[in-house]
């Protein structure tokens, strides 16, 4: 199956500094990305959909200049946590689609755990 | 509003049993139904789709089916094994389409020997 993968697995920073979260689709090219959130003993929280050579599109409530998400390529998306505090500590997951596919099961990355301290 | 429940107690079985998960959602006509195993510290891995035309699908071990006027899906695993124990997961689309899922808080499996 097609594979995502997301760099780093893990980053711990200080508070007030940015985080940047790659994600890549290596076998296959993705037009579209997502990328959730997932506090512990939580679901996935949806936080953007990455459109390629587009702006992305936030959910209610995620702020757009605090979680910057880049989409360059069709197979890299980068989401950039920006004046990270404590409360952004979170897994963080992307994920894309196949083209074509009818109704859209999700490839996700390994995830990205955020600590900040 | 659109919600998606699961049951949030974990299910213990033991090995070589059936587990039976369930999933319920409310204010939704999803055209399919999605279902994913997530291991600790790991993404979600995708299982199994239904459609709403399809009652029941089987991948291997692994059965679904899909009741629209329940408003309800259930997960089976039948023979299981403790290499099943993880933490699954139903998605549905979001209103308005896009590829986007919404989940459930999952249901957590342990299958003892």
């Amino acid at each position: 199956g097609a594979v995502v993968s997301q760099h780093p697995s893990r980053v711990i920073c200080k508070s007030g500094t940015s985080v940047k979260i790659e994600c890549r689709s290596l076998d296959f090219q993705a037009t579209t990305m997502f990328w959730y959130r997932q506090f512990p003993k939580q679901s996935l929280m949806l936080m953007a959909t990455s459109n390629e050579g587009s702006k992305a599109t936030y959910e209610q409530g995620v702020e757009k200049d605090k979680f910057l998400i880049n989409h360059a390529s069709l197979t890299l998306s980068t989401l950039t946590v920006t004046s990270a505090h404590p409360e952004d500590s979170s897994f963080y997951i992307c994920s894309a689609t196949l083209a074509g596919s009818y109704a859209g099961e999700l490839f996700f990355g390994e995830g990205s755990r955020l600590t900040v301290l | 509003s659109q919600k998606i429940e699961q049951n949030s107690e974990a299910l213990n079985i033991q090995e070589g049993k059936t587990a039976t998960l369930t999933c319920n959602y409310t204010n939704y006509s999803p055209a399919y139904l999605q279902w994913y195993r997530q291991d600790p510290g790991r993404g979600p891995v995708f299982l199994l789709l239904i459609r709403e035309n399809e009652k029941e699908k089987r991948k291997e071990r692994l059965k679904v089916t899909f009741d629209t006027t329940l408003k309800q899906s259930l997960f089976h695993i039948t023979a299981s094994q403790p290499a099943d124990s993880a933490t699954y997961l139903c998605a549905v689309e979001l209103t308005g389409g896009g590829n986007k899922l919404t989940f459930g808080t999952g249901t957590q499996l342990k299958v003892e020997l």
